[in-house]
C-alpha cells in the first residue's frame, strides 16, 4: 500500500491564479479530509467528506472547494489564490471515528 | 466546540532527560485522544492513542493516560534521544454532533534534543 498521497510537494503560485492539490488513498477508508499548517496555529481542517458524493465544510472553507468522486481520490482546488493562503497542505484519511488518521507528506504552497 | 491547549514550545532537553508535554481538552461526549509527532519535513504519523477513560497509550517509549477527570492526555517519556526531536502535536476526535471524525489539533510543541 502507498497510504496517502499528494501532489505536489511544492507549488509557487501567483495572486489570482487557480491550482488544484492532488491527494489519494489506496486503503479504501471512506473518511478523508484536507488540513492546512500554519507556524503557531497547528493543524485546521479545511474541508472533509464521509464519502463518495458527500462533502462538507471544516473550519477555514473560503477559498477553497472539493469533490469526491471516487472512495479514492478528494482533490482540493484553489480558485483564486491569495497570499492568505500560503501554507503546508495535509491530506489524512481514516476508517472510523476513533481510529487512527492517515496523513500524506504534504504540499507545500506560496502564493506571491 | 472542542479544544485542545498543550504547552507552549520549544522544549530543549539533553538526551536521557525526562520529557513531559502537557495537553488538557474540552469536548462533549466521549472523545478520543490522540498524540501525533512530524519529524523534520515530513507529515504527520500517529505516535498513540487512547479512546476511553483511564486508557494507556504508549509506543516508542513514550505514553499518555486519558484522565478524563482532568481533562488531560499528557505525554511523558522517560528517557529522551537526539533521534525524538520533532513537533509533538495533541489532538482529539469524536464528539456528540457533526462530524465525529474530524481531528481537532493543540498548536504543537516543539522539542529539540540535545547530546
Amino acid at each position: 500500500n502507498a497510504g496517502v498521497t499528494q501532489t505536489p510537494k511544492f507549488q509557487v503560485l501567483k495572486t489570482g491564479q487557480s491550482m488544484t492539490l492532488q491527494c489519494a488513498q489506496d486503503m479504501n477508508h471512506e473518511y478523508m479530509s484536507w488540513y492546512r499548517q500554519d507556524p503557531g496555529m497547528g493543524l485546521r481542517l479545511i474541508h472533509y467528506s464521509v464519502g463518495a458524493g458527500i462533502t462538507d465544510q471544516g473550519e477555514v472553507p473560503n477559498g477553497y472547494n472539493v469533490s469526491r468522486s471516487t472512495t479514492e481520490d478528494f482533490p482540493l482546488r484553489l480558485l483564486s489564490a491569495a497570499p492568505s493562503q500560503t501554507s503546508v497542505y495535509f491530506c489524512a484519511s481514516t476508517t472510523g471515528q476513533k481510529e487512527t488518521q492517515y496523513f500524506g507528506p504534504g504540499t507545500r504552497l506560496l502564493v506571491l | 466546540g472542542n479544544s485542545v491547549t498543550q504547552m507552549e514550545g520549544p522544549v530543549t532537553l539533553s538526551e536521557e532527560a525526562f520529557l513531559t508535554i502537557n495537553c488538557t481538552y474540552t469536548a462533549t461526549g466521549y472523545p478520543s485522544l490522540f498524540w501525533y509527532v512530524q519529524y523534520p519535513g515530513e507529515g504527520l504519523q500517529l505516535l498513540l492513542k487512547a479512546t476511553k477513560a483511564d486508557d494507556k497509550g504508549s509506543n516508542k517509549g513514550f505514553e499518555a493516560t486519558y484522565r478524563k477527570e482532568t481533562t488531560s492526555f499528557h505525554l511523558e517519556k522517560g528517557s529522551v534521544q537526539v533521534s525524538d526531536s520533532a513537533v509533538y502535536f495533541c489532538a482529539l476526535s469524536g464528539n456528540s454532533g457533526g462530524s465525529n471524525y474530524k481531528l481537532t489539533f493543540g498548536k504543537g510543541t516543539l522539542l529539540t534534543v540535545n547530546p
